[in-house]
């Protein structure tokens, strides 16, 4: 299985700040990677897929970078409603894996 | 719009049986495979596997065969998860997830959740 290991676990963060978030796969997957965020108490919500394509209606403060075996997802310009839970997802092989996840929280 | 909206919560005891439905609306059913995710209380998100639903044929993810069944009623536009012998291990909320994109996919829209608590 191919593993997907995050960095931070978590992190805190002022309004306006660049977060920047890692993900990366113990083999690589090209651009088979997808990023999600998952507010408290809801379903996951796709926010990149193909590591670098922005889904509609998606901010354009999320971008998504990176191949192979190195991802990043960047927040430019970090906003109230941003804080969640952000999950990597690897669809390269069987079984599709996910990153153990990354809270973002406002200080 | 496309819309999953699964079934409510379920409290049962070990070794029952417990059966999770996903109903899709806004799009044809049968084009788009649909997927089942597993969140542990506090915890990850964990792929469970899929089911076709032009062919019903399922896929699963080591660890999720044997007591998981996938099924479907394409007349209902219906997504269908059994967990059977319930263990304690199985208290999560389950999601479903449509399955998009053809070279490069990915999961939207998911369902809102089903939480089941597996509990003596």
């Amino acid at each position: 299985d191919i593993q997907m290991t995050q960095s931070p676990s978590s992190l805190s963060a002022s309004i306006g700040d660049r977060v920047t978030i890692t993900c990366r796969a113990s083999q690589g997957i090209s651009t088979y990677l997808n990023w999600y965020q998952q507010k408290p108490g809801k379903a996951p919500k796709v926010l990149i897929y193909a590591a670098s394509s922005l889904q509609s209606g998606v901010p354009s403060r999320f971008s998504g970078s990176g191949s192979e075996t190195d991802f990043t997802l960047t927040v430019s310009g970090l906003q109230p409603e941003d804080c969640a839970t952000y999950y990597c997802q690897q669809i390269y092989s069987f079984p599709w894996t996910f990153g153990q996840g990354t809270k973002v929280e406002i200080k | 719009q496309v819309q999953l909206v699964q079934s409510g919560s379920e409290l049962k005891k070990p070794g029952a049986s417990v059966k999770i439905s996903c109903k899709a609306s806004g799009y044809r059913f049968t084009d788009y495979a649909m997927n089942w995710v597993r969140q542990a209380p506090g915890q990850g998100l964990e792929w469970m596997g899929f089911i076709n639903t032009n062919t019903g044929n399922p896929t699963f993810a080591q660890g999720f065969t044997g007591r998981f069944v996938f099924s479907m009623d394409t007349s209902v536009s219906t997504a269908y998860l059994q967990i059977n012998s319930l263990e304690t291990e199985d208290t999560a909320i389950y999601y479903c997830a449509r399955l998009v994109g053809d070279s490069f996919v990915w999961f939207d829209p998911w369902g809102q959740g089903t939480l089941v608590t597996v509990s003596s």
